[in-house]
């Protein structure tokens, strides 16, 4: 079963300080895996997708990374503001069913100021 | 606003009674998808349009929900016979092509009394 699982369920961080969260899957076979930001009562938005091939991308203050090997992957969050509070979800695409994506649980990070 | 759009926003309703969710996605976008997401979680997949084709439908769409995409264009969603275990968020989403990323709409927030 293609799983998605996030870590940690939730932080907290003061303003201006970083923060990264994790992601590992064990989808098969791996397409492409993005980062979406989801705000209290709102769709989520997309930050990052990557393929098997990157490792890194980065959009604004946000960093996300990948090691296909290891089924892992990571999202960056530098000099925090207070409008990052939000959940961050990891989805991963399989090969053949690009439409059945699966999702992680969310990391809901908190910033405080 | 050319983003996915979706109404109404909030829908209280009655245990027992048939409930219609409609989706506006960018105009260009041929995919379209439904999520259902509760709180805490990610969302979950319902089904999958590519323009007016339901090319996959999850086992969580019981008989009681239905799809449709009537010319490839706007989508709805229907629920009968709502339960109160159907409260939760119902996302839309389009996209363009396969990996590109989901433009979400901002959900219909359904409880269930």
């Amino acid at each position: 079963k293609n799983q998605v699982e996030q870590s940690p369920q939730s932080l907290i961080i003061l303003e201006g300080k970083n923060c990264t969260l994790q992601c590992n899957y064990t989808v098969s076979p791996f397409s492409n895996l993005r980062w979406y930001k989801q705000d209290t009562g709102r769709g989520p938005v997309s930050l990052t997708i990557m393929t098997f091939s990157e490792n890194t991308k980065s959009n604004g203050r946000y960093t996300a990374t990948l090691d296909a090997d290891t089924k892992q992957s990571s999202l960056h969050i530098t000099a925090s503001q207070l409008s990052d509070s939000a959940s961050y979800i990891c989805v991963v695409s399989a090969w053949g069913n690009d439409y059945k994506l699966s999702f992680g649980a969310g990391t809901t990070v908190t910033v405080r100021a | 606003d050319t983003g996915v759009s979706q109404d109404p926003r909030h829908k209280i309703t009655k245990r027992g009674q048939n409930v219609t969710f409609r989706c506006d996605p960018i105009s260009e976008h041929n995919r379209l998808y439904w999520y259902r997401q509760t709180l805490g979680q990610g969302p979950e997949f319902l089904t999958y349009f590519q323009n007016e084709a339901q090319l996959e439908k999850s086992r969580l769409l019981s008989n009681r929900f239905s799809a449709e995409r009537p010319k490839g264009s706007f989508s709805t969603l229907e629920i009968q016979r709502t339960e109160q275990g159907d409260s939760a968020m119902y996302l839309c989403a389009s996209s363009p092509s396969a990996n590109s990323p989901l433009h979400f709409g901002n959900g219909t927030r359904l409880t269930v009394t």
